[in-house]
């Protein structure tokens, strides 16, 4: 399977606790993607990079969030001390950006990582 | 700043007929609309996009400036057409991230 994979599928932990997920591209996808989604709604932007650039974050991405494409290969998602709000599907996604207009191919979706805060 | 608004939660139909789901969004420059698709315990995947014009699995999706609409149609519901359905709106064909609507819940009745 060549598709996006995401690491682990699910993680329970206690509030205040750092979690970190991981991420594999499509493997000559140059762009990565996180999105979170809650119960009832649909997928919310959080970063991107280009390769190793992280180039956009939402506001949504808190100062407890971090996230790492140190090869541009694969990422890490990082909350450190979690709350309960954090409960989410975290979705990573890939795509392919090319020519010098930058076209960007539609985004391949992971399956998610599923975070339940105790 | 852009907004998808998908105004049905659930839709309900019979197998065999028409069915239609709505989008609308808010942008001022020139989006590029995608239809995602989420089966039962699968992974959300591309239906169609409105640059492409095609018809994908039956389904069709017309973009319509005026209206700022991109409703999602097929002429004959499947039971297997039975799945969560997401509009998504991205920053013309060099943007970056994508706005998703709440998305709407098909459900194809025998």
């Amino acid at each position: 399977d060549t598709g996006v994979s995401q690491d682990p599928r699910h993680k329970i932990t206690k509030r205040g606790q750092n979690v970190t997920f991981r991420c594999d591209p499509i493997s000559e996808h140059n762009r990565l993607y996180w999105y979170r989604q809650t119960l009832g709604q649909g997928p919310e932007f959080l970063t991107y990079f280009q390769n190793e650039a992280q180039l956009e974050k939402s506001r949504l991405l808190s100062d407890r969030f971090s996230a790492e494409r140190p090869k541009g290969s694969f990422s890490t998602l990082e909350i450190q001390r979690t709350e309960q709000g954090d409960s989410a599907m975290y979705l990573c996604a890939s795509s392919l950006s090319v020519g010098r207009g930058q076209y960007n191919q539609p985004q391949h979706f992971g399956d998610g990582t599923r975070l339940s805060i105790l | 700043a852009q907004r998808v608004t998908q105004p049905e939660k659930l839709l309900s139909v019979f197998k065999g007929a028409p069915v239609e789901l709505k989008c609308n969004y808010s942008y001022s420059g020139s989006p590029e609309l995608f239809w995602y698709v989420q089966y039962s315990r699968q992974r959300l995947q591309l239906l169609l996009r409105h640059i492409s014009r095609e018809s994908i699995k039956g389904f069709t999706a017309d973009l319509n400036k005026g209206e700022t609409s991109f409703h999602l149609k097929k002429p004959f519901a499947q039971e297997e057409d039975s799945a969560m359905y997401y509009c998504a709106l991205r920053q013309g064909t060099s943007g970056s991230r994508l706005t998703f609507g709440e998305g709407t819940q098909l459900t194809v009745n025998p």
